[in-house]
């Protein structure tokens, strides 16, 4: 069965300093990847997308990055982080290819950020 | 470009009733996909139900069923004999056919509450 693990659970940074939170998906090979942000009582905002290794597409302009080295594998990334960018990420995969499962997206646990 | 509307930001509903949730959406496509996600207060989002434009059928997963109105680009989620554990956030999305993006769209989302 597939799953996918996203860390960490919950993340304190100061404001300026870097971020890397990873997501991988295991169990299946070349899923589409996500990375989306919900701030408070708010709805999901699509950051960054990925259909190959390598290949990302990003949404919003922003302070964040995203990177795609391997196939199950997709990282966040900042250099310096902005209060702004405080909230909860989740990452997200699905299938392609396989008729019956394909365009359902399968969510991570998510990571709470707090930027202080 | 696409966009799904979610015009109650909070719904109530007594234990073991009926509430439906709205949700319209914009689009120029005529093959695409739509979902419903529940996101409890653990925050894992996890897929309720799923329908594909093409079917005319409405869909149904148990106590979850949805009133798909293609012309009128309505889908509205209905849940009967309400329990305690459906208290979330309820999301509705969209997602473009196999010729389009791959994005998902989310709405900004319900929140509902089950009182017993």
């Amino acid at each position: 069965s597939q799953t996918i693990h996203q860390w960490p659970a919950t993340l304190v940074q100061p404001v300026g300093s870097p971020l890397s939170l990873e997501c991988t998906v295991e169990g299946t090979s070349n899923p589409n990847l996500y990375w989306y942000r919900q701030a408070a009582g708010r709805g999901l905002q699509l950051l960054f997308y990925s259909v190959g290794i390598g290949q990302i597409s990003s949404e919003v302009p922003q302070n964040l990055s995203a990177s795609r080295p391997q196939d199950r594998q997709f990282i966040l990334s900042s250099k310096k982080l902005l209060l702004s960018d405080s909230g909860f990420y989740l990452c997200a995969w699905n299938r392609v290819g396989d008729s019956k499962s394909r365009n359902i997206q399968y969510f991570g646990a998510g990571t709470r950020l707090s930027v202080l | 470009a696409q966009t799904v509307t979610q015009s109650q930001p909070e719904m109530s509903v007594q234990e073991a009733e009926t509430v439906t949730l709205s949700c319209t959406y914009d689009t120029s496509e005529s093959d695409y996909y739509l979902f419903w996600y529940k996101q409890p207060p653990s925050r894992q989002m996890i897929l309720v139900i799923r329908q594909e434009a093409y079917k005319q059928q409405n869909a149904t997963e148990n106590r979850f069923s949805v009133n798909f109105q293609k012309a009128a680009k309505s889908f509205s989620l209905k849940i009967s004999d309400s329990q305690l554990g459906d208290a979330a956030m309820y999301f509705c999305a969209y997602r473009s056919g196999p010729s389009g993006t791959y994005k998902y769209i989310f709405g900004t989302g319900t929140r509902l509450k089950v009182l017993a």
